[in-house]
């Protein structure tokens, strides 16, 4: 059975704090992404990363940094957090080309 | 910019109902679309992912079709179950990598 686990289901972080989220894959897959979810919008997507070391910027990095050093791992870094970052935090991870795209079950973020 | 537009938001229907939503995403560029279910606490599911135009896929009394030309994918429920209540995603994939995703359709089923 796949599995895409995240380190938090909730989370409380005081404004200026940084922030780690941790996301680990058992599938051995090589694309790893992180979206965040926010009412009336759909996820959308902060980076991602197709292979160990390397990452792309999604359409929201801002405030956000990443870092994959092992294959099954994929870290979401807010490095001084705000008000702005609450949200739900999904991390996804997917195979080749046309495979499926699995997704973990979202770390709830609140920032004070 | 790549809009992926769902509809409608949200949706309440009766036991036993029948229902269907849409996707809309851009005509061009089309890589493939894929359904999920996601339910309040739980991980979104795959549901389907659909590359070529005409497609229909089914799962049970889920099915789904796909008209690329125009840009739209219906998913239909049939005989709508209350564990069939969550939120309805899909995400129109224009290449290798990216994956656009709608806002979603809420769906309560009544008991």
């Amino acid at each position: 059975d796949v599995k895409v686990t995240q380190s938090s289901r909730y989370l409380v972080k005081r404004t200026g704090e940084k922030v780690f989220l941790e996301c680990v894959q058992d599938m051995d897959h090589e694309n790893m992404f992180w979206y965040r979810q926010d009412p009336g919008l759909g996820l959308r997507l902060i980076y991602f990363s197709y292979d160990v070391k390397m990452k792309e910027k999604g359409d929201i990095p801002e405030g956000y940094s990443v870092s994959r050093e092992k294959k099954e791992r994929f870290s979401l870094i807010l490095e001084s957090a705000s008000t702005n970052q609450t949200s739900m935090y999904l991390c996804a991870s997917r195979g080749t080309a046309a495979s499926e795209q699995y997704f973990g079950p979202g770390t709830r973020l609140t920032v004070t | 910019i790549l809009n992926v537009e769902q509809s409608p938001q949200s949706l309440h229907v009766q036991e036993g109902d029948s229902t269907n939503f849409t996707c809309s995403f851009p005509s061009s560029n089309f890589y493939a679309l894929h359904w999920y279910r996601w339910e309040t606490a739980k991980s979104p599911e795959a549901l389907f992912v659909m590359t070529l135009n005409g497609d229909e896929k089914k799962k049970g009394r889920i099915s789904a079709t796909l008209n690329t030309k125009e840009g739209y994918s219906y998913l239909y429920i049939k005989g709508s179950q209350p564990e069939d209540s969550a939120t309805y995603l899909c995400a129109f994939r224009y290449n290798n990598n990216d994956m656009r995703f709608g806002a979603g359709t809420r769906l309560t089923v009544k008991p």
